[in-house]
């Protein structure tokens, strides 16, 4: 059976601390993707990112750094010197090649206090 | 270039109803997905359509159905409206269907 699990159910941090996310998959296919999304107090999903599962290289992008590690089956998200407009709901999602269904974790939801 | 658009943001029905929600994908976006999202089950997938074909489908049940048109827009229809169906029903469109998605901004059903 393929799942997400996001532990951290809430993460409260000071801004311009460094913050991450974790997501934990599992699924015995060998062909599969990873994203992340987040969905601020707007409510409007927001796509970041997306890995497949043959690209374990690390992505850097601004602030936002993802760590891909198949060994552990994770797929982490950090964010560095955290900011206000990072307080939001962030979703680690997979998808398995195939039959191609999506499935979410549960989110993370991020508050960031000024 | 227009994101998602879903129609109608708000709807109120009761039960035994049926209601149809309506999507209308990025231009050039062939891909078409719908989820239910609750504060209970969090975000759950429901179908997605690809070139007017259904690809695949999550674990509801037969009386959430959906279709895609030739110019890729999609409808989706519960028939029967239970007081669980209340939920925000998003719809997402991608390039491929192996693309990160873009989210429209839902529609808030509440079943009375």
């Amino acid at each position: 059976a393929q799942k997400v699990t996001q532990a951290q159910t809430e993460i409260s941090v000071v801004e311009k601390e460094d913050v991450t996310l974790d997501c934990v998959y599992e699924t015995r296919d060998t062909t599969y993707y990873l994203f992340w999304y987040k969905q601020p107090p707007s409510g409007e999903l927001v796509f970041l990112i997306r890995r497949n599962s043959f690209d374990e290289q690390n992505e850097i992008s601004g602030r936002y750094s993802w760590n891909f590690q198949k060994s552990t089956s994770s797929f982490n998200f950090t964010i560095t010197a955290s900011q206000v407009v990072d307080s939001a709901v962030y979703f680690c999602a997979l998808r398995i090649s195939g039959t191609y269904k999506y499935i979410f974790g549960t989110g993370t939801r991020l508050k960031v206090l000024a | 270039k227009a994101g998602v658009t879903q129609t109608p943001r708000y709807l109120i029905k009761t039960r035994g109803q049926q209601v149809t929600l309506s999507c209308s994908p990025i231009s050039g976006h062939r891909s078409v997905s719908w989820y239910q999202q609750t504060p209970g089950q969090g975000l759950q997938f429901l179908f997605e359509y690809f070139s007017e074909t259904q690809r695949n489908k999550g674990n509801f049940p037969g009386r959430f159905s959906g279709r895609q048109f030739s110019n890729s827009r999609s409808e989706m229809n519960v028939s029967t409206l239970e007081l669980g169906d209340s939920a925000l029903y998003l719809c997402a469109s991608s390039r491929w269907v192996a693309d990160g998605q873009f989210f429209g901004p839902g529609t808030r059903l509440t079943v009375l």
